[in-house]
């Protein structure tokens, strides 16, 4: 049973970058075709597509986010992984991690303030 | 971003069937289908269907979803209390080589 597990700073100041990272277990990150994927939902909203990054390494991102978004992976961590640059309180959520949506994460709270 | 487009909320009795739509365009659900998503609060989200009517291994068999055009639907029957939550639909856009998702819609089952 594939598991996602999210991890990182939950607190970020403004203007700075957020980092989050996502372990994988029961199964390799680079075996298979799948898209491993970054969904973020703020307080009470809805669900917001932040971008993918295929078994290859290609990626798509969210038009409105793509000048701040990156995601990459590093099999050796069997990991993938989020950054989101000059963040502001409208980037305040839960950000979860998951694999072609059937497989999530928890989900980790990130909050944006000085 | 255009997402698709979700009534916030449907109300239905127990044991009684409630229909949800998402509406989108010709570049999202009605090119590829959509997903769907189950959210309980304090929970992640739960993949129910894909591609319109394929349901992953242990999604119940009172779920079926359907494509008509544009238009995604999702249709419960015989209604638990344990179906109340938010849906959520989703569709790969093309025009716009992303993923868009619906607002939800929450459904309370009387």
């Amino acid at each position: 049973q594939v598991q996602l597990q999210e991890s990182g700073p939950g607190l970020v100041k403004p203007s700075q970058t957020l980092s989050l990272t996502c372990t994988v277990s029961g199964g390799s990150i680079s075996s298979g075709s799948y898209y491993w994927s970054w969904i973020r939902q703020p307080a009470g909203k809805g669900l917001e597509w932040i971008g993918r990054i295929y078994t290859s390494g290609s990626t798509n991102y969210n038009p409105s986010l793509k000048s701040r978004v990156t995601i990459s992976v590093d099999t050796s961590k069997n990991q993938f992984s989020l950054k989101l640059s000059s963040v502001t309180a409208a980037d305040t959520a839960v950000y979860y991690c998951a694999r072609d949506a059937l497989y999530w994460g928890q989900g980790t709270l990130v909050t944006v303030s000085s | 971003q255009a997402g698709l487009t979700q009534p916030p909320s449907v109300s239905k009795g127990l044991r009684q069937t409630a229909t949800l739509t998402c509406t989108g365009n010709s570049n999202n659900v009605g090119n590829q289908g959509a997903a769907w998503l189950q959210q309980h609060q304090g929970h992640p989200p739960k993949l129910l269907s894909y591609r319109n009517n394929n349901r992953p291994s242990g999604i119940s068999e009172r779920l079926s979803a359907s494509r008509s055009g544009n238009t995604a639907s999702l249709t419960i029957t015989g209604l638990q209390p344990e179906d109340e939550a938010d849906y959520y639909c989703s569709a790969w856009d093309s025009s716009l080589s992303a993923r868009v998702f619906g607002g939800g819609t929450k459904l309370t089952v009387l």
